[in-house]
């Protein structure tokens, strides 16, 4: 099984409409959970943290499920502009780089007029 | 003011040249780290440093070397230059776990 998982997509989705995905992690000693943004030929940036507690920002939300070991992120009211590469970030401390951050490859999202 | 700065953004270079990246921080960050993207999207750490030590070398090449002349700087030097090196190379620092990346360089190997 691979360290951090995602669906690479693309998940088309109408605008206006509400969306989630899901990142499986395998080492259930992971620490820290983040989300990342990327636009395409652009830098990765922070979204937000995944606190254990699940945490909202806006039209975002992202929640931790440790039993299941996956967090996941969920887009209400999609804009055009949610359009773009969302990537976990697990930190832990077996495999991953320097300490212990391993993305996952990236679930790619379109948001459609 | 740009937190992360690399430099150049595109480098497009023949096989065999030895070529160098930059990356300076102004956040404080204590760790620096160079990642490779190549065309799959794929993001896999190259190397970190944390207080000008070299914490992790993620199986990479030994033509790619890093080096950091103090905290807020980490340069990656390439030499002999290869097809496969051709990626974007994101530059990133961070405290905590969260990590701000450089915009990246485009490395085009002909």
């Amino acid at each position: 099984r691979k360290e951090v998982e995602q669906d690479p997509g693309p998940f088309n989705v109408p605008e206006g409409a509400t969306v989630a995905f899901n990142c499986t992690y395998s080492n259930s000693a992971s620490q820290s959970f983040f989300w990342y943004r990327q636009d395409c030929r652009k830098e990765p940036k922070l979204l937000m943290s995944v606190y254990s507690s699940g945490n909202e920002d806006g039209r975002f939300t992202a929640q931790l499920n440790r039993a299941s070991q996956y967090i996941s992120l969920l887009i209400r009211d999609s804009k055009l502009s949610d359009s773009a590469t969302y990537l976990c970030v697990v930190v832990g401390y077996s495999g991953g780089g320097a300490d212990g951050l391993t993305f996952g490859k990236g679930t790619h999202l379109i948001i459609q007029p | 003011d740009t937190a992360v700065s690399q430099t150049p953004k595109y480098l497009v270079t023949q096989m065999g040249n030895d070529k160098s990246i930059k990356c300076e921080q102004n956040l404080g960050h204590d760790t620096m780290y160079w990642y490779k993207q190549d065309s799959k999207k794929f993001l896999k750490i190259m190397f970190s440093y944390n207080n000008k030590e070299l914490i992790i070398n993620e199986t990479v090449p030994n033509r790619f070397s890093p080096k950091s002349p103090d905290k807020a700087h980490l340069n990656l030097h390439i030499n002999s230059l290869e097809l496969g090196d051709s990626a974007v190379y994101f530059c990133a620092s961070s405290r905590g776990g969260a990590l701000h990346f450089g915009n990246g360089t485009r490395l085009t190997v002909t």
